[in-house]
């Protein structure tokens, strides 16, 4: 079983509005990813949580903040937009964080009006 | 910096034909591992095959297999009996040993034509 689950699927958000993204995954994995994909483009990484640390990627603006309740559950928190977020968040995990193969979710599809 | 690099945007191939992706890579590392993702139109982000570098053998995934050429720095996926369920934006992509960071190359799309 190699599930990850999203939710969301789609959210449509103004520049005002604090939303969240969720991810679970139900494996055991020490490891979970946030991806942001833009259309025709690799994803690419927002945030790593490994063995309860974070490690976030220095370009990602303040507006996203990560959030990890639990071992199997990763948040993303959105504040203040701006319509050039508008992606598709992708959420993955690893059984460890140390070159352990990836398993992403469905994905969220998000439109910042 | 690692790199990877996939030459071509878009393929298309006739159903049942046989079709291969190439994939190349740049790392000064020895201890990695490379994938191939299979993104269809719903979006999910599917593994299809991996290859750690160390083995000499190549992986095969049931229609999928890979030619490994760690000198040449090559990765190509080799799809046979394509089906139309093969249609898809295919991402190669790497990671070094120890690392938490996947490298992912621009992509192919793939189109299998009825």
């Amino acid at each position: 079983d190699t599930e990850v689950t999203q939710t969301p699927k789609h959210l449509v958000m103004g520049m005002t509005n604090k939303k969240s993204l969720k991810c679970e995954q139900h494996m055991g994995h020490r490891a979970m990813y946030w991806y942001k994909q833009k259309a025709k483009k690799p994803p690419e990484l927002m945030f790593v949580y490994s063995y309860e640390k974070l490690s976030i990627n220095e370009s990602v603006p303040s507006r996203f903040s990560p959030e990890c309740p639990n071992s199997s559950l990763l948040n993303l928190h959105l504040h203040a937009l701006q319509p050039e977020d508008s992606a598709l968040y992708l959420c993955a995990s690893s059984q460890t964080g140390l070159a352990g193969t990836q398993y992403f979710g469905p994905g969220t599809r998000l439109l910042v009006l | 910096a690692q790199t990877v690099t996939q030459s071509q945007p878009e393929m298309s191939v006739q159903e049942a034909e046989t079709v291969t992706l190439s994939c190349t890579y740049d790392t000064s590392e020895n201890n990695y591992y490379l994938f191939w993702y299979k993104q269809p139109p719903s979006r999910q982000m599917i593994l299809v095959i991996r290859q750690e570098a160390y083995k000499q053998q190549n992986a095969t995934e049931n229609r999928f297999s890979v030619n490994f050429q760690k000198a040449a720095k090559s990765f190509s996926l080799k799809i046979s009996d394509s089906q139309l369920g093969d249609t898809a934006m295919y991402f190669c992509a790497f990671i070094h040993f120890g690392n938490e960071k996947l490298t992912f190359g621009t992509g192919t799309r793939l189109t299998i034509i009825p």
